[in-house]
């Protein structure tokens, strides 16, 4: 059964640094195909692709904000994906998710996680 | 950052038939398979449709997926008050080199 979970601050100041961790089980990146992705959603907004970690340490990033993001597994546990954002704002809000692959479809998904960026 | 075109609302009685439309290009969708999530209120998206018209396990038939171009289709036939949410295209963008979703459609069961 595999299972996806999000974490991380709630609160975060604009310019500050976000990471969020994604905890997963039931399969192993280090299978070949597999991937874990970040996805995100302002509230009230659509959903928006942020990046992905494949199997074989390969990273894809959204354009818009590859330059401010970097996705790595946790060198302590193959188990978890760290997301980590740089000089966040305040249209950085909203609720993150990450998500399986073993294709290109999502199949997967974490509950979420709701970060605010605010003073 | 969104190139794939959704209608932003569509809507019928119980037991009538929806149709979403999602509009790409032809750097996505026009040569890559394209998926649909179901978003209930309030929970995390959830993967309805994969490879243009593949349903998961436990999603019901009354789900169909088309592709023809650039364009897709999600059709809900048989339209029941639980289908109320919001559903979101995605394809792989090459131009990107990565994930595209659309702009969403809220369907609204009256």
């Amino acid at each position: 059964q595999i299972t996806l979970k999000e974490s991380g601050p709630m609160l975060v100041k604009p310019t500050q640094t976000l990471t969020l961790t994604c905890s997963f089980s039931g399969f192993s990146l280090s299978t070949r195909g597999v991937a874990v992705g970040w996805i995100r959603q302002p509230p009230g907004k659509a959903l928006e692709w942020l990046a992905l970690l494949y199997w074989d340490d390969d990273k894809r990033y959204s354009p818009s904000l590859k330059n401010r993001l970097t996705v790595t597994t946790d060198t302590s546990s193959r188990n978890q994906v760290l997301l980590t954002m740089t000089n966040v704002d305040p249209l950085d809000t909203g609720t993150y998710y990450c998500a399986h692959t073993s294709g290109y479809e999502f199949d997967y998904w974490g509950p979420g996680t709701l970060v605010t960026v605010s003073t | 950052q969104y190139v794939l075109t959704q209608p932003p609302s569509a809507s019928g009685t119980p037991g009538q038939r929806v149709t979403i439309s999602c509009s790409g290009s032809s750097s996505n969708i026009g040569s890559n398979y394209v998926y649909w999530y179901q978003q209930l209120p309030g929970t995390a998206p959830k993967l309805l449709m994969y490879r243009n018209d593949q349903r998961p396990s436990g999603v019901p038939d009354r789900f169909s997926g088309s592709k023809s171009g650039t364009s897709a289709s999600l059709a809900i036939s048989g339209l029941r008050s639980e289908d109320e949410a919001d559903y979101y295209c995605a394809a792989w963008g090459d131009r990107l080199n990565g994930y595209v979703f659309g702009t969403g459609t809220k369907v609204t069961v009256l």
